[in-house]
Parts: C-alpha cells; sequence; structure tokens
C-alpha cells in the first residue's frame, strides 16, 4: 500500500540558508508525487509533481525535489529560504485508479519557520 | 479561471448541531474530492464524486457524514449530528477526467469547529 512519511514536524532555517524537507513513499507502482504547501489562513497550493519524466523537478518559488528510486525519497528543497517560505509543506504520492480518478496520500506534513 | 472555492470558511457550532460545507470545484471538472485533517493528523482522503455520481467513499468515517453533488457541479457536505472528533480542517479539490492528469487543485478549507 502507498504511503508517505516525511521526516521532521517542524524544521528552522535562518534566512538565507538551504531549505531541506525529506519525504519518503511507499508505492507498489512508479508513483506519481507531489508537494503542496500551505501559507498561513490560505488552502493548498501546489509547489510541484514528479509524473516519470525528469528527475529532478522544478517547482514554483524557487524550489525543486529529486526523485531518487533507490531511496524512495522525493526531497524538498530550496537554495536560500526567504521569510515568505514559512508555511506547512505537504508531500504526497497519488493512488491511481480506474475511470481517471486518484487519490492523493499524504504525509503528516512539515512546518518550516525561517528566522532572520 | 477561478479555482475551487469553499464555503463557509469557518464554522463554529455545538455537538449535535447540523452543519454543511459547500464547494465549488474548477469549471468543467468532472472528479470533486473531499479530504479532511484532524488536528495533528494527516491530511485523509473522504471521498470521490465523477460528475454527480459518488465513485468512492471509503474514507467516510461513519453516517453521520452525508455528501451530494447536484447535477454535478457543486457540492455539499453535512454533518449530522457533529461530535468533538469531527472537528478539522475540510478540504475540497477537483480534477479533470484525464488518467494522466493526476493533479488535484484544493481550495482554502473549510474550518470547523465542534464545541
Amino acid at each position: 500500500a502507498q504511503s508517505v512519511t516525511q521526516l521532521g514536524s517542524h524544521v528552522s532555517v535562518s534566512e538565507g540558508a538551504l531549505v531541506l524537507l525529506r519525504c519518503n513513499y511507499s508505492s507498489s507502482v512508479p508513483p506519481y508525487l507531489f508537494w503542496y504547501v500551505q501559507y498561513p489562513n490560505q488552502g493548498l497550493q501546489l509547489l510541484l509533481k514528479y509524473t516519470s519524466a525528469a528527475t529532478l523537478v522544478k517547482g514554483i518559488n524557487g524550489f525543486e525535489a529529486e526523485f531518487k528510486k533507490s531511496e524512495t525519497s522525493f526531497h524538498l528543497t530550496k537554495p536560500s529560504a526567504h521569510m515568505s517560505d514559512a508555511a506547512e509543506y505537504f508531500c504526497a504520492v497519488s493512488l491511481m485508479f480506474s475511470g481517471g480518478y486518484n487519490k492523493l496520500i499524504f504525509g503528516a506534513g512539515t512546518r518550516l519557520a525561517v528566522h532572520p | 479561471e477561478a479555482g475551487v472555492t469553499q464555503f463557509p470558511s469557518h464554522s463554529v457550532i455545538e455537538k449535535g448541531q447540523t452543519v454543511t460545507l459547500r464547494c465549488d470545484p474548477i469549471s468543467g471538472h468532472d472528479n470533486l474530492y473531499w479530504y479532511r485533517r484532524v488536528m495533528g493528523k494527516e491530511i485523509k482522503f473522504l471521498l470521490h464524486f465523477v460528475k454527480e455520481s459518488k465513485q468512492d467513499e471509503s474514507g467516510m468515517p461513519n453516517n453521520r457524514f452525508l455528501a451530494e453533488r447536484t447535477g454535478g457541479t457543486y457540492s455539499t457536505l453535512k454533518v449530522q449530528p457533529a461530535e468533538l472528533e469531527d472537528s478539522g480542517v475540510y478540504f475540497c479539490a477537483s480534477s479533470p477526467r484525464d488518467r494522466g492528469h493526476q493533479t488535484q487543485y484544493f481550495g482554502p478549507g473549510t474550518r470547523l469547529l465542534v464545541l
């Protein structure tokens, strides 16, 4: 069965420092993987997705993630944190069904704090 | 293009009362999903509609929850009677009916607090 583990419920970085949010997945088939972000008082926004094309995926706001099959990982990174990156980040794996729909299986989320 | 909208944004009710949440998907999206995040837990799937038909309601917690999708457009999720453990954030998402299109577009969520 598909599952997602996000290591670290809270991550704190200094402004300008590297951001690394960890995600490991379990999937019996080649996965589609997603990172969503929830800014304070807002909904879930798609950051980026992996769909079996390039293993390094670039998203919005300078984030990127690398799919590593051997490590079953899809970690999210950003070279230099900005105060506006403070939010909660969710990794998800897609469970596809016949009939053209899918379910998203989410990790527990990682809350990123950025301090000056 | 308007995104997924949800109403209300917040709801505070007492145990035993009824609450109805509404979701308007992106126009033209046949797939509509409901998810829930209980405090401190993962976001979990509740159910899925394709047009007006319930395709999968395996995540619905119990029969106090009733979801409908009138005419394949907007959807409502009714909780009756509400219990304390129903508190959380209820998200709605939609997507086109396309086997290759797995991205779901989420609304802002409804924050439900049952006292």
